[in-house]
């Protein structure tokens, strides 16, 4: 089985600072990585995902995230944050060989609240 | 436009009374499954299907029933709903069961049950 740790339930940043978003995930098997974003009253949408590769990953709209092994995290970065990022963002993690029968295991979510 | 629909989007009933909530894809998706998320919990997954004619049991499956006749739908089904599965549901797609594939949400369905 496996879990997924999102550390901050709330991260309060100011616009324009940078912010980490931080995940660390539990598997005895490889597994895949991604970050879901929750707009308010929308449905989730990916923002990026490690499959294989480069362990640093990008998305379109600035946001990164690397995949460290060793400490089994999948922390998201973004240099600069914007009103419009605001927003619940999701770890999760899918066993690499499961195929259908193991679902996207979800952490609980970190809310990122943008002051001005 | 590609999308994951569900309806209905907003859903007061009572304890007991049957209920439906459709989901749909026209991506022509072949894997397709339901999620329920709670605070403070995340997401956790429900049932899912790999195909047509082919579902399966999730993470919490209890008090759930759903079916896969055709390729575009998945209703979830509350046969005899209780309070406990008050709760925002959603319908996620995608291309294959492969476990890289990007999974697409429906917008959610929120359900209170008294």
């Amino acid at each position: 089985a496996q879990s997924v740790t999102q550390l901050d339930s709330q991260v309060p940043v100011f616009e324009e600072a940078p912010v980490e978003l931080r995940c660390n995930y539990s598997s005895s098997v490889s597994v895949y990585l991604f970050w879901y974003v929750q707009y308010p009253n929308q449905g989730l949408q990916l923002l990026l995902k490690y499959l294989s590769g480069s362990t640093l990953v990008e998305s379109i709209n600035g946001f990164e995230a690397e995949f460290n092994k060793s400490q089994t995290s999948f922390h998201l970065r973004k240099p600069s944050v914007h009103i419009s990022d605001t927003a619940e963002y999701f770890c999760a993690v899918r066993p690499a060989r499961g195929g259908g029968a193991d679902g996207l295991t979800f952490g609980k979510g970190t809310h990122l609240i943008i002051q001005p | 436009e590609a999308q994951v629909t569900q309806n209905p989007r907003y859903l007061i009933t009572v304890t007991g009374k049957k209920l439906t909530v459709t989901c749909s894809q026209n991506m022509n998706h072949e894997y397709m499954s339901w999620y329920r998320q709670d605070p403070g919990l995340g997401l956790r997954q429900i049932y899912y299907s790999m195909n047509v004619e082919v579902t399966d049991k999730g993470d919490v499956p209890e008090g759930y029933k759903v079916s896969r006749k055709e390729k575009r739908n998945f209703p979830l089904i509350l046969e005899s709903p209780s309070p406990n599965q008050t709760s925002l549901y959603f319908c996620a797609s995608s291309l294959s069961h492969s476990s890289g594939e990007t999974q697409y949400f429906g917008p959610g369905t929120r359900l209170l049950v008294l």
